[in-house]
C-alpha cells in the first residue's frame, strides 16, 4: 500500500522568500517520489523526481526536494518566490509493483505576495 | 514536438448518459494513463495501459472502462454518468511501462466533464 500527505493545503509567500511545502509518505516498497505543478487550466508538469540515487533531488525552476528515508518525508523548496511559482503542487508515490497506479496527494496552493 | 493531446477539452452530459474521451500521446510513447481529478483533490488513477494491454487499474466502477489503439492513442468509456462524475479527465503518456520501471508522466491539459 502507497499514500501520501501533503501536510499544508495552503501556503503563502512573499516574493523573494524561500518556499517549503511539506509531503510525508507511506510505502510498503523503496518508493519513487515526484512533485507535479499545475497553473490554472493548465496540465500537470514534472518539477522533479526521486529514484533511489541522490537524497537531494534538482527539479526545473530552482525548486529542489530532499528524501529522507527516517522521516518519511520529500519536502519540496526553493530559495527565492517568484510570482510565476503561484499554482497548485503535488507530491506523488510510485512503485513498479503497483502496476502503474501513482498516488497523488491531495495538493497545495502556492500563494505569491507581491 | 506536440504534447499529450486530449479531446475535447470541455464536454457537459446529462446524467445517465455515456461519454468517450480521447487522447493521443507523445509520440513514440507507448504507455498511456488516466487519472480523474475533482475539484480540490489531486488526481486519482482509473487505468494503465501499455502496449495495449490493461497494466493496471484504479478503485473505479465497471461504468468505466478504456482501451488502447495500435497507435497508441486511448479512449476512456463512462457509462450511465453521475453527477459524481463531473471532473477534470487527464491522460498521461509515459516511454516506459509503469508496471516494470518508474518513469515519469507526461500529461495533457484534460478533459473538463460537467454532468447535469
Amino acid at each position: 500500500a502507497q499514500s501520501v500527505t501533503q501536510l499544508d493545503s495552503h501556503v503563502s509567500v512573499s516574493e523573494g522568500t524561500p518556499v517549503l511545502l511539506r509531503c510525508n509518505y507511506s510505502s510498503s516498497y523503496s518508493p519513487s517520489l515526484f512533485w507535479y505543478v499545475q497553473h490554472p487550466n493548465k496540465g500537470l508538469q514534472l518539477l522533479l523526481k526521486y529514484t533511489s540515487a541522490a537524497t537531494l533531488v534538482k527539479g526545473i525552476n530552482g525548486f529542489e526536494a530532499e528524501f529522507k528515508k527516517s522521516e518519511t518525508s520529500f519536502h519540496l523548496t526553493k530559495p527565492s518566490a517568484h510570482m510565476s511559482d503561484a499554482a497548485e503542487y503535488f507530491c506523488v508515490v510510485s512503485h513498479n509493483t503497483n502496476a502503474g497506479k501513482s498516488t497523488f496527494g491531495d495538493g497545495t496552493t502556492l500563494t505569491v505576495k507581491p | 514536438d506536440a504534447g499529450v493531446t486530449q479531446s475535447p477539452t470541455h464536454l457537459i452530459k446529462t446524467r445517465g448518459q455515456h461519454v468517450t474521451l480521447r487522447c493521443s500521446p507523445i509520440s513514440g510513447h507507448k504507455s498511456v494513463s488516466w487519472y480523474q481529478q475533482v475539484l480540490g483533490q489531486g488526481p486519482q488513477f482509473i487505468f494503465q495501459y501499455y502496449e495495449k494491454e490493461e497494466r493496471g487499474r484504479g478503485n473505479f466502477p465497471d461504468r468505466f472502462s478504456a482501451r488502447q489503439f495500435p497507435n497508441y492513442s486511448s479512449e476512456l468509456n463512462v457509462n450511465a454518468l453521475l453527477l459524481g462524475d463531473s471532473a477534470l479527465y487527464l491522460c498521461a503518456s509515459s516511454p516506459v511501462d509503469m508496471a516494470g520501471g518508474v518513469g515519469s508522466y507526461t500529461f495533457g491539459s484534460g478533459t473538463r466533464l460537467t454532468v447535469v
